[in-house]
């Protein structure tokens, strides 16, 4: 089945420098890739995404690649702030049986940004 | 637009009690899912459903059964809640944007299972 291994943490950043997230995939088929964000508190919120080898989503400062011959998806910042900690949650999305599309995770990633 | 709502946000049963949790949304998505998160688990997915009337269990459904009310409302219902339920679950609808399937999720209910 598919899954989403992506980097454990927490990670513990100083303001302004800058971030990697690693995620890599294993799917059967060509799902889209997302990064979505939780901050303290609250539900999930997409970061960005891309649908297909080679795109770039971007959002907020943050990117990331979708790299097929790596299966990854990596998340990268430049200059990170305070605001930007939460844990963040790499996903891929294939179509179910059913005909909705499914999400899997992995198990996320805490940032903690520290002024 | 609210967007994807929950109720309650908060609940703590005890062992054997039962709740339905609630979830609307007013994006007029035809899919919608039950997650439930756990400290280093991710998101595991519960129910879903694709459309009106249709549910399939997901990953996680042992101890759970949902109900698509019509295209807003899915409901989630635990009939005897053990401890091992204890955990925050996570509502979420889904339609196809730009050529991919996003999902938007709401605030979460925090459930405790004494």
């Amino acid at each position: 089945g598919n899954s989403v291994t992506q980097m454990e943490g927490p990670v513990t950043l100083s303001e302004e420098a800058f971030l990697t997230i690693n995620c890599t995939y294993t799917a059967t088929g060509y799902p889209s890739l997302f990064w979505y964000v939780q901050y303290p508190g609250e539900g999930l919120q997409l970061l960005l995404k891309a649908t297909k080898a080679d795109d770039k989503g971007s959002n907020k400062g943050f990117e990331a690649t979708y790299r097929k011959e790596t299966t990854s998806f990596h998340l990268e910042k430049g200059s990170v702030q305070v605001s930007d900690s939460a844990v963040y949650f790499c996903a891929l999305s294939e179509k179910s049986g059913a005909g909705s599309y499914q999400l899997t995770f992995g198990k996320g990633t805490k940032l903690s940004v520290i002024p | 637009n609210a967007g994807v709502t929950q109720t309650p946000k908060f609940q703590v049963l005890k062992t054997g009690q039962s709740m339905t949790l609630q979830c609307a949304q007013d994006m007029n998505h035809n899919s919608m899912y039950w997650y439930r998160q756990d400290p280093g688990m991710g998101l595991r997915l519960i129910y879903y459903s694709a459309s009106e009337g249709t549910t399939d269990k997901g990953e996680v459904p042992n101890g759970y059964n949902v109900s698509r009310l019509n295209k807003r409302e899915f409901s989630l219902r635990l009939e005897s809640a053990a401890p091992s339920q204890t955990s925050v679950y996570f509502c979420a609808s889904s339609e196809k944007g730009g050529g991919v399937y996003e999902q938007y999720f709401g605030p979460g209910t925090r459930l405790t299972v004494t």
